[in-house]
């Protein structure tokens, strides 16, 4: 199993152009996230999708648009990415034990963006 | 938003040390969990701490959950060099959406053999 896995690892955009981060999980988890992590910042929620269909902000949405694809794919654009949007990016999934309360997060290995 | 504070932001320990971090947040929580992202890495999942006053163990690691659900903590006993890299708590508030978490900025610890 790869768990969950993020492409590309690298990417350096220009002021203005757009992309796509791609996240893929094989896990069969209902939940999916995209974080970015800036230095000293920690961990940040940028959209979240609670089960395939369904997609809802996070805390810093603006400038991102993301899509679930189906249950395994969940992606995350950037229309037209600005130098603030240079950051790590983490996409993750939600396991959870039904009716237990547990629960834990699995991070793929992260996309490094730089926005020149 | 719900926010939760972790400090220190740095450590720095001399290898066989203790180390503790620590977070507080101003509201509730419904529970924590524990991270580690090693330099370079992503984070891995270590614990979650759902009870009033809860203690776990996970051989040098002992995590603690406030008796008021506020607060919480990791302590590493005799740090080793493997133990590099930022540890952060993540808590769940009552009527967050799908298990979103709120994280710490992290405590980063460096170990010096």
């Amino acid at each position: 199993n790869a768990g969950v896995t993020q492409t590309p690892k690298f990417q350096v955009l220009k002021t203005g152009q757009s992309m796509t981060l791609q996240c893929a999980q094989d896990m069969n988890h209902n939940s999916m996230y995209w974080y970015r992590q800036d230095p000293g910042m920690g961990l940040r929620l940028i959209y979240y999708s609670a089960s395939e269909g369904t997609t809802d902000k996070g805390e810093v949405p603006n400038g991102y648009n993301v899509s679930r694809l189906n249950k395994r794919e969940f992606s995350l654009r950037l229309e037209s990415a600005a130098p603030s949007q240079t950051s790590v990016y983490f996409c993750a999934t939600h396991l959870g034990v039904s009716g237990t309360g547990y629960y834990e997060q699995y991070f793929g290995p992260g996309t490094r963006l730089t926005v020149t | 938003g719900q926010q939760v504070m972790q400090i220190p932001q740095y450590q720095h320990v001399q290898e066989g040390e203790d180390f503790t971090t620590y977070c507080n947040s101003s509201t509730t929580l419904s529970n924590i969990q524990w991270y580690k992202q090693r330099p370079g890495g992503h984070p891995v999942f270590l614990i979650q701490l759902v009870k009033s006053g809860e203690v776990k163990k996970q051989k040098r690691l002992t995590f603690q959950f406030g008796e008021a659900k506020k607060n919480s903590s990791l302590h590493i006993t005799a740090t080793q060099t493997t133990d590099v890299g930022t540890y952060f708590c993540a808590g769940t508030y009552s009527g967050a959406g799908s298990y979103q978490l709120t994280f710490g900025k992290g405590t980063k610890l460096s170990v010096i053999p």
